[in-house]
């Protein structure tokens, strides 16, 4: 089995809402992520959780606010979004996030994705 | 730094055309390399993966090759049918000692396919 779920699927929200859109997987993964995707593009990087840890924040601005409450699941809090927040919000998990002392890499599987739009 | 070229699309078949994708990468390290498929509306899914030179990853008809010596991982299938209509990304995860494994997409490749 290797499905990641997200929800909801589809969210519309105005600039001062607060929302949050949620991941969650069932693998044993300890490395998951979140990536947003703008229509006719590959898929940019924003957040890095390994181990329930933040590992790397790709300067995202501070109106989105990951939390990593346990190893299965994810959250993205959105807060003051803008219009060009609006996009597809992707969730992945591997293994781990790298082959440790041995190097290598572990495969990424993604879910479904939130389409967000903010109004 | 790592990058992935894959050719411009849209690329647009007749059902039951051979289909190739170009993919070519530099990298530092020994890297993984991916195909990802995303069809309409939807997330990422895994099409293939080879995590060394000379593999080949297979999967539902399409196949790819880790050529080290051309920096390669050509997507092929000898026969698409209208269902393979999506956007293919081809990816690659660097994998030297210490590196984060973060995932490293071409631009991605649209493909229609005619009945």
């Amino acid at each position: 089995d290797t499905e990641v779920t997200q929800t909801p699927k589809h969210l519309v929200m105005g600039m001062t809402n607060k929302k949050s859109l949620k991941c969650e997987q069932h693998m044993g993964h300890r490395a998951m992520y979140w990536y947003k995707q703008k229509a006719k593009k590959p898929p940019e990087l924003m957040f890095v959780y390994s181990y329930e840890k933040l590992s790397i924040n790709e300067s995202v601005p501070s109106r989105f606010s990951p939390e990593c409450p346990n190893s299965s699941l994810l959250n993205l809090h959105l807060h003051a979004l803008q219009p060009e927040d609006s996009a597809l919000y992707l969730c992945a998990s591997s293994l781990r996030t790298s082959g440790g002392s041995r190097g290598g890499t572990d495969t990424q599987y993604f879910g479904p994705g939130t389409r967000l739009t903010v109004l | 730094g790592d990058s992935v070229t894959q050719m411009e699309g849209p690329v647009t078949l007749s059902e039951e055309a051979f289909l190739t994708i170009n993919c070519t990468y530099t990298a530092t390290g020994y890297p993984s390399l991916f195909w990802y498929v995303q069809y309409p509306g939807e997330g990422l899914q895994l099409l293939l993966k080879a995590t060394k030179a000379d593999d080949k990853g297979s999967n539902k008809g399409f196949e790819a090759t880790y050529r080290k010596e051309t920096t390669s991982f050509h997507l092929e299938k000898g026969s698409v049918q209208v269902s393979d209509s999506a956007v293919y990304f081809c990816a690659l995860s660097d994998s030297f000692i210490g590196s984060q494994g973060n995932l490293i997409f071409g631009k991605g490749t649209k493909l229609s396919v005619k009945p």
